[in-house]
């Protein structure tokens, strides 16, 4: 049980354009999602949190413009990278709180070019 | 606030022998919660344990078995008998009813 479903897992995208990920959780309701960005050998950075109906919180130094975060229903939370550039290449994980603790989302790895 | 520390980036341990991933935290909150996670190479956090901070008993997982001192704030993971697929990195981690905070975390590799 819990488990988040995170699409797409890999995907590469001209400068400029945007990229949506949408994390689901599958058999609970996810009342709170949470965004991470990881570079390679690093931890978690945490970018936001995503609440259901609400707007998101972001952590001091996301830019909540670039990174645009949508949780609008119990079951789905996406995060849209807007105008995206190199350096927002990265590997993206979310995360839900369950019952026995925290659920990730299989990541997605973001190549821009 | 809350903080986690794991001060080794790396740890190598050979198969069918214990190691021992060492964690230390900080947090202001009364009721939290102690995890660690497992990121293979398909990079998919897997948790592997969590111990409940009013719970005096260390958490056990089969293989997996955790020090917890809380006084010291010191949340060590034990795996015994290792095997060639707990090599990953390993992040310790600490919450409550909000957000996780993890440590920098250590890659664990276990040679043959």
């Amino acid at each position: 049980g819990a488990v988040v479903s995170q699409h797409p897992s890999r995907v590469i995208c001209k400068s400029g354009t945007s990229v949506k990920i949408e994390c689901r959780s599958l058999d609970f309701q996810a009342t709170t999602m949470f965004w991470y960005r990881q570079f390679p050998k690093q931890s978690l950075m945490l970018m936001a949190t995503s609440n259901e109906g609400s707007k998101a919180t972001y952590e001091q130094g996301v830019e909540k413009d670039k990174f645009l975060i949508n949780h609008a229903s119990l079951t789905l939370s996406t995060l849209t990278v807007t105008s995206a550039h190199p350096e927002d290449s990265s590997f993206y994980i979310c995360s839900a709180r369950a019952a026995y603790g925290y659920t990730f989302g299989s990541g997605t790895r973001l190549t821009v070019v | 606030a809350q903080t986690v520390t794991q001060s080794q980036p790396e740890m190598s341990v050979q198969e069918a022998e214990t190691v021992t991933l060492s964690c230390t935290y900080d947090t202001s909150e009364s009721n939290y919660y102690l995890f660690w996670y497992k990121q293979p190479p398909s990079r998919q956090m897997i948790l592997v344990i969590r111990q409940e901070a009013y719970k005096q008993q260390n958490a056990t997982e089969n293989r997996f078995s955790v020090n917890f001192q809380k006084a010291a704030k010191s949340f060590s993971l034990k795996i015994s008998d290792s095997q060639l697929g707990d090599t990953a990195m390993y992040f310790c981690s600490t919450g409550a009813n909000s957000k996780l905070t993890f440590g920098k975390g250590i890659t664990l590799s276990v040679r043959p």
